[in-house]
């Protein structure tokens, strides 16, 4: 079945630090790919999204690229803020599974001022 | 941009008592909602998908007669946790997704959680 690997956390850095959180996937077909985050105390939200090979996501400085060729779907920002401390997911939804969303196990990220 | 709403946010029960959760849609029809349960530091586990006027679909492992989930129109879904133990202490999140042509054409959005404790 399909499945969604990201790195463990918590990742602490500071501030306008690099921040790269690792996603890979198993899936059939061509899955659209996600990242949600989740800040303290709130629900998911949807940050973006890539629904076929080499498609870019980005929003707030966040970026992900669909890579096929390596299953992967890593999110990058180049300078971190205190505000985006939250946990991220990785999640994908494929057509096998009835476009259901599988997540990963969520990154903490910790960023200190 | 579409909003999906859960209440309570949290809720203490005793142990044997039962417990529902809202779930609505504020600004757009949901064809589609799905209930998780999110463990401690864990990722978000599916335990199920309704359809409006329709049964739910449980994934496997979840006890429907446990946790019964009624979708009755398109903006309210509900699930109820019935004879609720310790073990059933989480926090469940729902989601919704509009027709294909509301709310981000298919996009699911997120409501904010509702913490569970059993005592």
């Amino acid at each position: 079945g399909d499945s969604v690997t990201q790195m463990e956390g918590p990742v602490t850095l500071s501030e306008e630090a690099f921040l790269t959180i690792n996603c890979t996937y198993t899936a059939t077909g061509y899955p659209s790919l996600f990242w949600y985050v989740q800040y303290p105390g709130e629900g998911l939200q949807l940050l973006l999204k890539a629904t076929k090979a080499d498609d870019k996501g980005s929003n707030k400085g966040f970026e992900a690229t669909y890579r096929k060729e390596t299953t992967s779907f890593h999110l990058e920002k180049g300078s971190v803020q205190v505000s985006d401390s939250a946990v991220y997911f990785c999640a994908l939804s494929g057509q096998a599974a009835g476009n259901k969303l599988t997540f990963g196990g969520g990154t903490r990220v910790l960023v200190k001022p | 941009g579409a909003v999906v709403s859960q209440h309570p946010s949290r809720v203490i029960c005793k142990s044997g008592t039962s417990v529902k959760i809202e779930c609505r849609s504020l600004d757009f029809q949901a064809t589609t909602m799905f209930w998780y349960r999110q463990f401690p530091k864990q990722s978000l586990m599916l335990m199920a998908t309704s359809n409006e006027g329709s049964k739910a679909t449980y994934e496997q492992g979840v006890e429907k007669d446990k946790f019964l989930i009624n979708h009755a129109s398109l903006t309210l879904s509900t699930l109820t946790v019935t004879s609720a133990h310790p073990e059933d202490s989480s926090f469940y999140i729902c989601s919704a997704r509009g027709a294909p042509g509301l709310a981000g054409t298919g996009e699911l959005f997120f409501g904010e959680g509702s913490r569970l404790t059993v005592l």
